[in-house]
């Protein structure tokens, strides 16, 4: 069964610093991946997404993820740390060989930036 | 454009009752999801519509739960009766395209508590 973990439910950083979100998943195929933002008491909002295409992926907002099938992850980073990214960051995946359109998600990191 | 909208934003209830919550998609989009959030837990997938009918219901937990979507625009998800375990928060997502790597809209979720 396929499953997506994020490793961390709370990650605290410095404004400026780096940010480092960790997802692994678990599948005999290679999954599609999504990375997912939520502002409070916002919708969730994509922040990126591989889609085989290129293995380092750009997002909004200074994102980029960087899809490693050797290490089964796909991990979130950005540079520098604004206050702004401040929230709670999801890892979601689908399997390519499914008819289904749902997503199997992580549990969760949520990101607090100190200044 | 209008995003993916809930209603109502929250709903507390006691065990037993009944409670209907509202999803309308973005205008055009064929395919609607519902997930579920439980405290603490990851999101859930519960079920996927293409148009007005059930692609998967894989994810839907017990016959307590009834989704419809008449005329294939808003959707609705019954809880009846609700029991307290049904709290959480119920996200639907929208998509014009049900490919692997087509973005799901999502809206900001609906606040469910079982008293």
């Amino acid at each position: 069964a396929q499953s997506v973990t994020q490793l961390g439910s709370h990650v605290s950083v410095s404004e400026g610093a780096l940010v480092l979100l960790r997802c692994n998943y678990s599948s005999s195929v290679p999954p599609y991946l999504f990375w997912y933002v939520q502002y409070p008491n916002q919708g969730l909002q994509l922040l990126l997404k591989y889609t085989s295409a290129a293995t380092l992926v750009k997002g909004i907002n200074g994102f980029e993820a960087e899809f490693k099938k050797s290490e089964t992850s796909f991990h979130l980073t950005k540079p520098s740390a604004h206050m702004s990214d401040a929230a709670e960051y999801f890892c979601a995946a689908r399997v390519g060989s499914s008819n289904t359109g749902k997503l199997i998600f992580g549990q969760g990191t949520t990101l607090q930036v100190k200044p | 454009e209008a995003g993916v909208t809930q209603f109502p934003s929250h709903s507390v209830i006691e065990k037993g009752q009944t409670v209907t919550l509202r999803c309308d998609p973005i205008s055009g989009h064929d395919n609607l999801y519902w997930y579920r959030r439980v405290m603490g837990k990851e999101i859930k997938f519960l079920l996927h519509f293409v148009k007005e009918s059930k692609q998967d219901e894989s994810g839907m937990p017990n016959n307590r739960f009834l989704a419809e979507r008449t005329g294939g625009t808003y959707s609705t998800l019954k809880v009846q009766p609700a029991e307290l375990e049904d709290s959480g928060v119920y996200f639907c997502a929208s998509s014009p395209f049900r490919g692997v790597t087509d973005t799901q809209y999502f809206g900001p979720g609906t606040r469910l508590t079982v008293l």
